[in-house]
């Protein structure tokens, strides 16, 4: 299963709404889950099960979608935000999407 | 406090082998799914691997299928990767990660380990 994320990179501010989107290339229902990763970090869960809020990520992270789209919201970018994000599908042999970097305007 | 600790990373020669290892600590590790997960320079994250939490299921990635092993020693509360066969594309940062097996997601992850395959 193939994971497309758009866009590939984006530049944005503090305080702007940010909407990456993931559509798999076939239907995974709702095995979905975002990752944000920072250079020489290790990645972390945002999302799982396509809207479910990881413990200790803060409310302004919000997944969407079922079936082949799906919807990462930042509702207010923070100075932290500013990563890589990835999508991963576990409904058959896992795949992540290619990324999408969020950079500072 | 639950952590992942990734260590085994290295240069070695193309066609060269290498054992990585992971060290659970702060949870019930023969509780729990574990994964591989690889970054190259410059690429996105690429799963590689995962195994059962009692070793008797393994899943592999395709291009790695044949060359690498994931194993792990519950006992010991670790985790490992043999990697035989290497080849340049393998360069990477390796991860390990917790799988918490509802929806199959990645919970907690170790902060990596580097292989780099030159001659």
């Amino acid at each position: 299963i193939q994971l497309t994320q758009s866009p590939s990179s984006l530049s944005t501010s503090v305080g702007d709404r940010v909407t990456i989107t993931c559509r798999a290339s076939q239907r995974i229902s709702n095995y979905l889950n975002w990752y944000q990763h920072k250079p020489g970090k290790a990645p972390k869960l945002l999302i799982y099960g396509a809207s479910s809020l990881h413990f200790g990520v803060p409310s302004r992270f919000s997944g969407s979608g079922s079936g082949t789209d799906f919807t990462l919201t930042i509702s207010s970018l923070q100075p932290e935000d500013f990563a890589t994000y990835y999508c991963q599908q576990s409904y058959s042999t896992w795949t992540f999407g290619q990324g999408t970097k969020v950079e500072v305007k | 406090e639950v952590q992942l600790v990734e260590s085994g990373g290295g240069l070695v020669q193309p066609g060269g082998s290498l054992r990585l290892s992971c060290a659970a600590s702060g949870f019930s590790f023969s509780s729990y799914w574990m994964s591989w997960v690889r970054q190259a320079p410059g690429k996105g994250l690429e799963w590689v691997a995962n195994i059962k939490h009692d070793g008797s299921d393994k899943i592999y990635v395709d291009s790695v299928m044949g060359r690498f092993t994931i194993s792990r020693d519950n006992a010991k509360n670790s985790l490992f990767l043999q990697v035989n066969s290497l080849r340049a594309e393998d360069t990477a940062v390796y991860y390990c990660a917790r799988v918490y097996s509802t929806y199959y997601y990645m919970d907690v992850w170790g902060k990596g380990t580097t292989v780099t395959v030159s001659s």
